[in-house]
């Protein structure tokens, strides 16, 4: 079975930290996506990268970067937390080619006080 | 208009019913389409995907695709208070990348 992780479940952080937040996954995907989901918003893409070091803007990428040093490990980095930064953070995998089936992490639901 | 649109629900259901969960979507060119299912508090995980016109069964769940008017529809049977989740539709970008395009989620309720 895909393992995907996350680095936690739940994290509180303070008004203008930076924040990283760490996806792991165990089956040598090629791609691995990070999004955001808010209620009645549904999933939104943040970034995504299709190999190691390569990164590609998703649909809401203000506010955040990320880091793709090895291929097993993405990061999602806020740069400086705001309030509306407050959301339920997914990240999933795949294998790439003519693949679209996507396995999510469990999650990280972040609050910015 | 949004890509992917779904009723948000919630849709309720009495326990041993059809359930019945629907989905439009804009982009012409996508050719394959998701079902994941998503209870409270966890993470979506995939139950169905379907890539050509038709129908697609596994065990209770059903998958319809009608490209021509762009909808893509997920059946329950003999719905189960386990069911009752958030459904998600998904529909792989034709843009490449395997990025895939949510719908925010129609909520199902099957109550005994």
């Amino acid at each position: 079975d895909v393992k995907v992780t996350q680095s936690s479940r739940y994290l509180v952080k303070r008004t203008g930290e930076k924040v990283f937040l760490e996806c792991v996954q165990d089956m040598d995907h090629e791609n691995m996506f990070w999004y955001r989901q808010d209620p009645g918003l549904g999933l939104r893409l943040i970034y995504f990268s299709y190999d190691v070091k390569m990164k590609e803007k998703g649909d809401i990428p203000e506010g955040y970067s990320v880091s793709r040093e090895k291929k097993e490990r993405f990061s999602l980095i806020l740069e400086s937390a705001s309030t509306n930064q407050t959301s339920m953070y997914l990240c999933a995998s795949i294998n790439g080619g003519n693949s679209y089936e996507q396995y999510f992490g469990p999650g990280t639901r972040l609050t910015v006080t | 208009q949004k890509e992917v649109e779904q009723n948000s629900g919630p849709l309720s259901v009495p326990e041993g019913a059809i359930a019945s969960l629907n989905c439009t979507y804009s982009d012409r060119g996508s050719q394959s389409f998701f079902w994941y299912r998503q209870y409270s508090g966890k993470s979506p995980e995939l139950i169905m995907f379907i890539y050509s016109n038709g129908d697609k069964e596994d065990g209770r769940f059903t998958a319809q695709l009608n490209k021509a008017s762009q909808y893509v529809s997920l059946l329950i049977r003999d719905s189960q208070p386990s069911d009752s989740a958030t459904y998600l539709c998904a529909l792989g970008f034709s843009g490449g990348y395997n990025k895939l395009i949510f719908g925010a989620g129609t909520r199902l309720a099957v109550h005994p």
